[in-house]
């Protein structure tokens, strides 16, 4: 099965603290994604990875960014946390066969409060 | 951009069918998931097309038009585990010319006796 593992289920920082949201899969999948949820808005992309070093901008990536150092793990940074940021944030994964994403694997979410 | 309309809401009835809709508007399109987010959890994987028809995979079924930009999905004989949102996602190709995929905001289903 496949294991999405994230840092914490839940935080609570302070506005302007730097945040680092982790995120660990064990199925060596090349693609890993950060979502926003929100009522009403639903699942929205913040950042991708294919590859070790490599990302790309979603739908919604200011105010955040990304690291990732190996390819297991894939990081969120929010670099000045703002009560706007005030939401629960999901990892997925999945595989890259060619340039074909295929499903996606969601970790547990951190639901995030800045105050 | 992309575009993704479905229900926001829906009842139906223990035993019965429901079909939930998905259309969406989007360029490079590329394939079309649905998804089961129970309340407080991690959405999980129900079907994929790409091809245009239906997908049955037990109790549930997913059906694709790509010329109408729409799918549905069906779910028979309900159970009240079945009560939880259900998300449609499409996957088109990103800028990068990578593929990315992009959710449509859940329809709620709720289940009753």
């Amino acid at each position: 099965d496949v294991k999405v593992t994230q840092s914490s289920r839940y935080l609570v920082k302070r506005t302007g603290e730097k945040v680092f949201l982790e995120c660990v899969q064990d199925m060596d999948h090349e693609n890993m994604f950060w979502y926003r949820q929100d009522p009403g808005l639903g699942l929205r992309l913040i950042y991708f990875s294919y590859d070790v070093k490599m990302k790309e901008k979603g739908d919604i990536p200011e105010g955040y960014s990304v690291s990732r150092e190996k390819k297991e793990r894939f990081s969120l940074i929010l670099e000045s946390a703002s009560t706007n940021q005030t939401s629960m944030y999901l990892c997925a994964s999945s595989a890259l066969r060619g340039q074909i994403a295929y499903e996606q694997y969601f970790g547990p979410g951190t639901r995030l409060t800045v105050t | 951009g992309q575009n993704i309309d479905q229900p926001t809401e829906m009842t139906a009835t223990e035993g019965a069918i429901v079909q939930i809709n998905c259309t969406y508007q989007t360029s490079g399109f590329n394939g079309l998931f649905w998804y089961q987010q129970h309340a407080g959890e991690a959405p999980t994987f129900l079907s994929y097309n790409v091809l245009d028809g239906l997908e049955e995979k037990g109790r549930f079924s997913s059906f694709l038009s790509r010329s109408k930009g729409y799918s549905y999905l069906l779910l028979k004989e309900l159970q009240m585990k079945d009560s939880a949102s259900y998300l449609c996602a499409v996957r088109v190709l990103s800028s990068g010319g990578y593929q990315k995929v992009t959710f449509g905001i859940g329809t709620k289903l709720q289940v009753i006796p």
